[in-house]
């Protein structure tokens, strides 16, 4: 079983739509939690952390369950210029606070 | 501030030829790390550093060497490449707390002939 698990998607919505990602992590002793973005051909960027009250930034909710060991992405209101994939990555754990572990990252289509 | 720079962004070399991608970040940071990422797999970390004069081997270090010498600076060398190093190098780097998120450069594209 891999560490870090993401659906590779793609996921095509519709303009204003709203789409949820979900991300399953193996090691319970994780510690941090994040999801970031990469458009094609760039660097990953941090779309944000997630913490275990759950967060919102804008249009984008993020929640952790850690007695199911997942975490959740929830994208409100799609933007063309939300089409990318998205990065779930986990921190700590019996590794080290050093090890960061990404998924595969699951693509994301917003259709005009 | 510029972040984390990497260069080059793009490099072709041919089997056995050798060479270094440098990064340079302007953020104080401690942590820095080198990645690979190759299609249908997770970014995979080559080494990483948490501080100036240390390094570490990451899950994929075969191949590398790297070299922090100063604090804002880490090096990846490839002394003799083979194709199975073709890939794009990322970079990146993070304060010392255990929650701090990642800060990427923009990449370097490496193909190996």
């Amino acid at each position: 079983r891999k560490e870090v698990e993401q659906d590779p998607g793609p996921f095509n919505v519709p303009e204003g739509a709203t789409v949820a990602f979900n991300c399953t992590y193996s090691n319970s002793a994780s510690q941090s939690f994040f999801w970031y973005r990469q458009d094609c051909r760039k660097e990953p960027k941090l779309l944000m952390s997630v913490y275990s009250s759950g967060n919102e930034d804008g249009r984008f909710t993020a929640q952790l369950n850690r007695a199911s060991q997942y975490i959740s992405l929830l994208i409100r209101d799609s933007k063309l210029s939300d089409s990318a994939t998205y990065l779930c990555v986990v921190n700590g754990g019996t590794s080290g606070t050093y090890k960061y572990i990404f998924g595969t990252g699951t693509r994301l289509k917003v259709l005009a | 501030n510029a972040g984390v720079t990497q260069t080059p962004k793009f490099r072709v070399l041919k089997t056995g030829q050798s060479m270094t991608l440098l990064c340079a970040q302007d953020m104080n940071h401690e942590y820095m790390y080198w990645y690979r990422q190759d299609p249908g797999m997770g970014l995979r970390l080559i080494h990483y550093s948490v501080g100036e004069g240390t390094t570490a081997k990451g899950e994929v270090p075969d191949g590398y060497n790297v070299s922090r010498l100063k604090k804002q600076n880490f090096l990846l060398g490839l002394e003799s490449a083979a194709p199975s190093q073709t890939s794009v190098y990322f970079c990146a780097s993070r304060r010392g707390q255990s929650n701090s998120p990642l800060h990427f450069g923009n990449g370097t594209r490496l193909t190996v002939t």
